[in-house]
């Protein structure tokens, strides 16, 4: 199985700072990471596809990259609705996801 | 407008069974794969049952296979989810979502549900 490991567990952020969570996999997964946004009591949102495919409606502030085993998923300028939790996840080899990132506010 | 509408989580007894809904609409069921993802209470996503846009084939989790059942009705853009010997471990939101790609089964996940609540009592 593949294994996901997200850093930081937790992040303490700024408005307009820029924010960068990293996403490890345990064997190459080649492009096929994807990226969600959650919120306390919501479900989980798209952001991210294909490593860096920004999703639709997506503001651009969200970009992602990476391939093989190394990913990154970044916020250029912190904004308040962004205060989350941030999950990476692999579709290589059936599904996996990472154990998350909550940005919180510092 | 996609929407996706579970339903059927309650309170189990460990050892029970249930049989969890999604009603969707807003695109065209039967030509993507969709999927089954749950939560536990302040816990992390883990992905539980995928099956593709005719229903032949399906994709279970380890921790699931064997007791849990995905299936779909397409006449009526249903998916299901049938699980069996539940233990209080698997006490989490239920999610259903939608495959974002028409070519491929195992893809990212584009349109989820608000979930539905499955509490296994020990």
């Amino acid at each position: 199985d593949i294994q996901m490991t997200q850093s930081p567990s937790t992040l303490s952020a700024s408005v307009g700072d820029r924010v960068t969570i990293a996403c490890r996999a345990s064997q190459s997964i080649s492009h096929w990471l994807a990226w969600y946004q959650q919120k306390p009591g919501k479900a989980p949102k798209l952001l991210i596809y294909k490593a860096s495919s920004l999703e639709s409606g997506v503001p651009s502030r969200f970009s992602g990259s990476g391939s093989g085993t190394e990913f990154t998923l970044t916020i250029s300028s912190l904004q308040p609705d962004d205060f989350a939790t941030y999950y990476c996840q692999q579709y290589n080899t059936m599904w996996t996801f990472g154990q998350g990132t909550k940005v919180e506010i510092k | 407008e996609v929407q996706l509408l579970e339903s059927g989580g309650a309170l189990v007894q460990s050892g029970g069974s249930l049989t969890l809904s999604c009603a969707a609409s807003g695109f065209t069921f039967n030509t993507y794969a969709m999927t089954w993802v749950r939560q536990a209470p302040g816990k992390g996503l883990e992905w539980v049952s995928t099956v593709t846009g005719g229903g032949e084939r399906a994709y279970y989790a380890d921790s699931v296979k064997g007791r849990f059942i995905i299936s779909r009705d397409n006449s009526k853009n249903t998916l299901s989810l049938q699980m069996n010997s539940l233990g209080a471990e698997e006490t989490a939101m239920y999610y259903c979502a939608k495959v974002g790609d028409t070519t491929m089964a195992i893809a990212h996940f584009d349109y989820w549900g608000q979930g539905t609540l499955v509490t296994v009592s020990s």
